[in-house]
């Protein structure tokens, strides 16, 4: 089973940052939180990860809680580009990736 | 450079046929999964292979499903005695360790497999 907790949807107004929210209150010490998104009809991309420090690429930011227990990954601009299943995983580097059912994020125009 | 690339892209075979699905993962990868995805639902982990060994087949979901990768590269999924059930898009990825740390995983853009 996928040790993480989403809202199944999600909308975000074209320009304004999407928060996707991620609970994972069992996570272990030596597991990273990772999210991958998918599109529709194409298998899923790679967005993010961290352990505990908070990260940054240039297609998002995750934030991780103190506690590690929780985390939020922020789209800073969405577009309709941006409209996917977000999917939050915690796993060890390296492992296999257990999906659960991820957040749609619907964003409108 | 190329990405992972999975064939063929479409499958329609009747129940009870043999079918093989292939991917080639990016090149230099050593580890190598297999993921099958139905209809509105997350992708499923089936098996794992790093180099030429499964590491991992504890998602293949009977013996009817078997998976390949002789040569630590390409990856063969055979599917005997095909079910309507065994109807899903079934994805393949890769990653590589870099300095002792794993990337993450890159997927291919799966086989939609449909079994009449």
């Amino acid at each position: 089973d996928a040790k993480t907790t989403q809202p199944p949807s999600m909308d975000c107004a074209e320009g304004r940052a999407a928060n996707l929210p991620c609970n994972h209150s069992t996570i272990s010490g030596n597991e990273y939180v990772y999210w991958y998104r998918q599109i529709h009809s194409q298998g899923p991309q790679y967005i993010i990860h961290g352990l505990k420090n908070n990260e940054t690429n240039e297609m998002a930011s995750l934030i991780i809680t103190e506690d590690r227990k929780s985390s939020t990954l922020i789209l800073p601009h969405a577009t309709l580009r941006d409209t996917a299943v977000y999917y939050c995983i915690v796993r060890v580097a390296g492992d296999k990736i257990i999906f659960g059912k991820g957040t749609r994020l619907h964003i409108l125009p | 450079g190329a990405g992972v690339s999975q064939t063929p892209s479409n499958k329609v075979t009747e129940k009870g046929k043999y079918v093989e699905l292939r991917c080639d993962p990016i090149s230099g990868h050593t580890a190598l999964y297999w993921y099958r995805q139905s209809l509105g639902q997350g992708p499923e982990f089936l098996i794992y292979f790093q180099g030429t060994g499964a590491a991992d087949d504890s998602g293949l979901p009977n013996d009817r499903f078997f998976a390949v990768r002789p040569e630590g590269s390409v990856s063969t999924l055979k599917i005997q005695r095909t079910e309507r059930g065994d109807s899903a898009v079934y994805l393949c990825a890769s990653s590589q360790q870099y300095r002792g740390d794993w990337n993450e995983q890159f997927f291919g853009p799966g086989t939609r497999l449909t079994v009449l």
